[in-house]
């Protein structure tokens, strides 16, 4: 299967501060990303999707002001924490889109985000 | 709007077998398959699509009833491995019989297989 790689794996910061989280599909181009999040014992929760090249899509709900998406190439979309408080701390997810038939999804490893 | 699975959990030995269902007040596009273990990202295991068309592993089977909206994930003679939490993820049909790409996950079915 295709590979996804997330960095870091995990973030430890303080409240306030801004986190940058990057995904890349290794072996595979992908023009739409997605960014989940995942809170303990729970369902992961589509956050926003990631277009290569232009303006990401963001679920209901969620404030595209402190999670800023960016898109920039075909095998790199990044979510940035803005302003983290310890409310955003979570297990976050993104997935890369192969297109055609199936529209398979492959995830990253995630991303333990623990604000202080 | 979430697919419902069922059951929440389950506890086999290994050797047995389960079936997790997941059901959908949406008409569907297809439906895909994960595995979560715990601290770890999901892992795909298996896509049926409206028409009958399957890809995934040899190992494990499943079925897509279009008209009910449901699909079930079958695990025979399961293993230690087989341990974690499986997820369902639905597209929706959409009015040009396509999908919008979007996944949206069901609250996952815990599955724990003891020696």
């Amino acid at each position: 299967g295709a590979v996804v790689s997330q960095h870091p794996s995990r973030v430890i910061c303080k409240s306030g501060t801004s986190v940058k989280i990057e995904c890349r599909s290794l072996d595979f181009q992908a023009t739409t990303m997605f960014w989940y999040r995942q809170f303990p014992k729970q369902s992961l929760m589509l956050m926003a999707t990631s277009n290569e090249g232009s303006k990401a899509t963001y679920e209901q709900g969620v404030e595209k002001d402190k999670f800023l998406i960016n898109h920039a190439s075909l095998t790199l979309s990044t979510l940035t924490v803005t302003s983290a408080h310890p409310e955003d701390s979570s297990f976050y997810i993104c997935s890369a889109r192969i297109p055609g038939q199936f529209n398979e999804q492959f995830f990253g490893p995630g991303t333990r985000l623990t604000v202080l | 709007q979430q697919p419902v699975q069922s059951p929440q959990a389950v506890i086999l030995r290994e050797g047995e077998d389960a079936v997790i269902n997941c059901s959908s007040s949406k008409a569907l596009y297809s439906v895909h398959w994960y595995r979560q273990k715990h601290g770890e990202a999901p892992v795909f295991l298996m896509i049926l699509l409206k028409g009958g068309e399957q890809k995934g592993h040899e190992k494990i089977s499943a079925s897509f009833n279009e008209k009910k909206q449901q699909s079930s994930l079958y695990l025979t003679a399961s293993q230690l491995s087989y341990s974690g939490t499986y997820f369902c993820g639905t597209h929706p049909l959409n009015a040009g019989g396509t999908s919008y790409g979007k996944l949206t996950f069901g609250q996952g079915t815990i599955l724990t297989v003891h020696p």
